[in-house]
């Protein structure tokens, strides 16, 4: 069965600084992988995904994330954070056969400091 | 081009009344998947529609149904409500055919059960 893991649970960080928030997932074969932010009381925006190709994508808002299939992980990494990036941050894992279901992480709370 | 869309916004129930929850897909997207969002957590897969019918679904009792119309709009019924199904009820829809699990979310449906 796929799972994901967010081993951070809320990460704080100055404006300006750089983030990665970190993503383990458990999947038999070659995943589809995501990220998503969600602000509070919203539904979830897709920030970038990766299917297949170049293990380094870049999403919205200047996020990106590179794909490591020895280590099994999916970070996600900006190089300048902005005090609207404050939010959620879920990774997930999609089936690459047959149904489209999609399993989450716990996700990271993100809280930005001026 | 219109997202998805969901109606209530929010909902305030009593321990077991029934509910219904509704959701228009995105433009041109035929599949719909539910997840329920408790407070803290990532969403958990609920089930999916396609053409009509139930393809998937996650570990949620009977009392938890669907539906889909021939126009791809999809409802969530939640029988005997409990208060532990308080949460974010979120809808996705996807392309069947398309990059699988490339879902678009919805705002969600904030159920309160008293």
């Amino acid at each position: 069965a796929q799972s994901v893991t967010q081993p951070d649970i809320h990460i704080t960080v100055s404006e300006g600084a750089s983030l990665e928030l970190r993503c383990n997932y458990s999947y038999g074969a070659t995943p589809y992988l995501f990220w998503y932010v969600q602000s509070p009381g919203q539904g979830l925006q897709l920030l970038l995904k990766y299917f297949s190709g170049d293990t380094l994508v870049q999403g919205i808002k200047g996020f990106e994330a590179e794909f490591k299939r020895s280590q099994s992980s999916f970070n996600l990494r900006k190089p300048s954070v902005h005090w609207s990036d404050a939010a959620e941050y879920f990774c997930a894992v999609g089936y690459s056969g047959g149904y489209q279901k999609v399993t989450f992480g716990t996700g990271t709370k993100l809280q930005v400091i001026p | 081009d219109a997202g998805v869309t969901q109606s209530p916004t929010h909902l305030i129930k009593t321990r077991g009344q029934q509910v219904t929850l509704r959701c228009s897909p995105k433009s041109g997207h035929d599949t719909v998947s539910w997840y329920q969002q408790a407070l803290g957590q990532g969403p958990q897969f609920i089930f999916q529609y396609y053409e009509e019918e139930e393809r998937q679904r996650g570990n949620f009792p009977d009392r938890f149904s669907g539906h889909q119309f021939p126009n791809y709009s999809s409802e969530l019924n939640v029988n005997a409500l409990w208060l532990g199904d308080s949460a974010l009820y979120l809808c996705a829809s996807s392309l069947e055919g398309g990059r699988a699990a490339e879902q678009y979310f919805g705002p969600g449906t904030r159920l309160t059960v008293t």
